[in-house]
């Protein structure tokens, strides 16, 4: 069975400083997508950042990159430069490409001012 | 529409009223979810549409729980004789194939609470 765990309950950064993010996963299946997702106090989930695991590559979104290590099962999400409306709860994620997502139990961020 | 659009926002009930929880996903999306998010929890399915079929109803709490989808389009989740540890946001999704995966794109949710 898939799982996905982050162990950080709530993180708090320094505006402009760089936060990161921790999440492992397990999964028996060898082709698969682990991604980051944003909820703001609107609720609406965004996508943050997606990783294709045969990629070898860490995927970056302007302040937002990954640190994918395959053989730890490990997926960190770094924020740079933080700024306010990066306060949100973060939800790391995986699926193997059909219609079931686990999804951590998520990471609440401050932005401090 | 341009999204996933969820009606109620917020729906407060007394124990034991049935309540009803509506999504209109992206057009187009075939695909449709239902997940529930409780305070300090993630996300847990509940149920997949593909169509106005439910191939994946696995994640239904229980048999108060149902959901139905008409026209391929709008989605229903019922919730009869409410508890109070129903009291959750239910998020709801549609999704379109890009690049090997299924992309979810969320609605705001229903925040519901049961008194």
């Amino acid at each position: 069975a898939q799982t996905v765990t982050q162990s950080q309950p709530e993180m708090s950064v320094q505006e402009a400083e760089t936060v990161t993010l921790s999440c492992t996963y397990d999964t028996s299946e060898s082709d698969y997508y682990l991604f980051w997702y944003k909820q703001p106090p609107s609720r609406q989930m965004i996508l943050v950042i997606r990783q294709e695991a045969y990629k070898q590559q860490n995927a970056t979104e302007n302040r937002f990159s990954v640190n994918f290590q395959k053989a730890a099962k490990s997926f960190s999400l770094k924020i740079s430069d933080s700024q306010l409306g990066d306060a949100a709860m973060y939800f790391c994620a995986s699926t193997s490409g059909t219609y079931k997502y686990i999804f951590g139990t998520g990471t609440r961020l401050k932005v401090l001012a | 529409g341009a999204g996933v659009s969820q009606s109620p926002s917020n729906k407060v009930t007394e124990k034991g009223k049935d309540v009803e929880l509506r999504c209109d996903p992206i057009s187009g999306h075939t695909a449709l979810y239902w997940y529930r998010q409780s305070l300090g929890q993630g996300l847990e399915f509940l149920i997949y549409f593909q169509g106005n079929s439910a191939p994946d109803k696995s994640g239904l709490p229980s048999d108060r729980f149902s959901a139905e989808r008409t026209g391929g389009s709008v989605s229903t989740l019922t919730i009869q004789r409410t508890q109070q540890e129903d009291s959750a946001v239910y998020l709801c999704a549609s999704s379109a194939r890009i690049r090997g995966y299924e992309k979810l794109f969320f609605g705001s949710g229903t925040q519901l609470s049961v008194l």
